[in-house]
């Protein structure tokens, strides 16, 4: 399957530790985005990247998130000094850009649980 | 900005029973409309999509017809199934930089045997 995989699936941290999730998108995309999911809601952007550049963030990405994606093939997102609101599912995400409409794919998802 | 509203919910229906789920939007331009389902525990995926006016995405006997005069992208489909149970996210996409693509909240559907 040569999908959107994201790795750890669950995550469970104590509030202060850093942790990390890796994306691997479809191989042929060049476009890698970063979202985050919270109980009842729809994603939200946090991210995105074109090839290795990181275009834009969303003002929700405070200092303490990084994301990279030094080769413009996998990505990560690391979290530091985490803090119970970070709990959420991040999800990744990647397309092919486009002149409209492309659509992106979805990743499984990172549980995130901070305690 | 662009936004997309959707009916909220729970939905919760009998099998076989008919299904729409309410998503208007506000966009400048033309953007595509999208359909995304996600399954407890999962990712999303792509249910359907219509990138023009009149459009009509479909997929798994879901439909959905892109109405530009009511701003609408309504979910329908015949016959749920148990399977279906699932939550049903409109999005759109306002461009080409498709950072832009905007969520709806999200609409559980439980479909009851």
């Amino acid at each position: 399957d040569t999908g959107v995989s994201q790795d750890p699936r669950h995550k469970i941290t104590k509030r202060g530790q850093n942790v990390t999730f890796r994306c691997d998108p479809i191989s042929e995309h060049n476009r890698l985005y970063w979202y985050r999911q919270t109980l009842g809601q729809g994603p939200e952007f946090l991210t995105y990247f074109q090839n290795e550049a990181q275009l834009e963030k969303s003002r929700l990405l405070s200092d303490r998130f990084s994301a990279e994606r030094p080769k413009g093939s996998f990505s990560t997102l690391e979290i530091q000094r985490t803090e119970q609101g970070d709990s959420a599912m991040y999800l990744c995400a990647s397309s092919l850009s486009d002149t409209s409409g492309n659509t992106i794919y979805f990743g499984e998802g990172s549980w995130l649980t901070v305690v | 900005g662009n936004s997309v509203t959707q009916m909220e919910g729970p939905v919760t229906l009998s099998e076989e029973a008919f299904l729409t789920i309410n998503c208007t939007y506000t966009a400048t331009g033309y953007p595509s409309l999208f359909w995304y389902v996600q399954y407890p525990g999962e990712g999303l995926q792509l249910l359907l999509k219509a990138t023009k006016a009149d459009d009509k995405g479909s997929n798994k006997g879901f439909e959905a017809t892109y109405r530009k005069e009511t701003t609408s992208f309504h979910l329908e489909k015949g016959s749920v199934q148990v399977s279906d149970s699932a939550v049903y996210f409109c999005a759109l996409s306002g461009s080409w930089r498709d950072n832009d693509m905007r969520f709806g909240a999200g609409t559980r559907l439980t479909v009851k045997p």
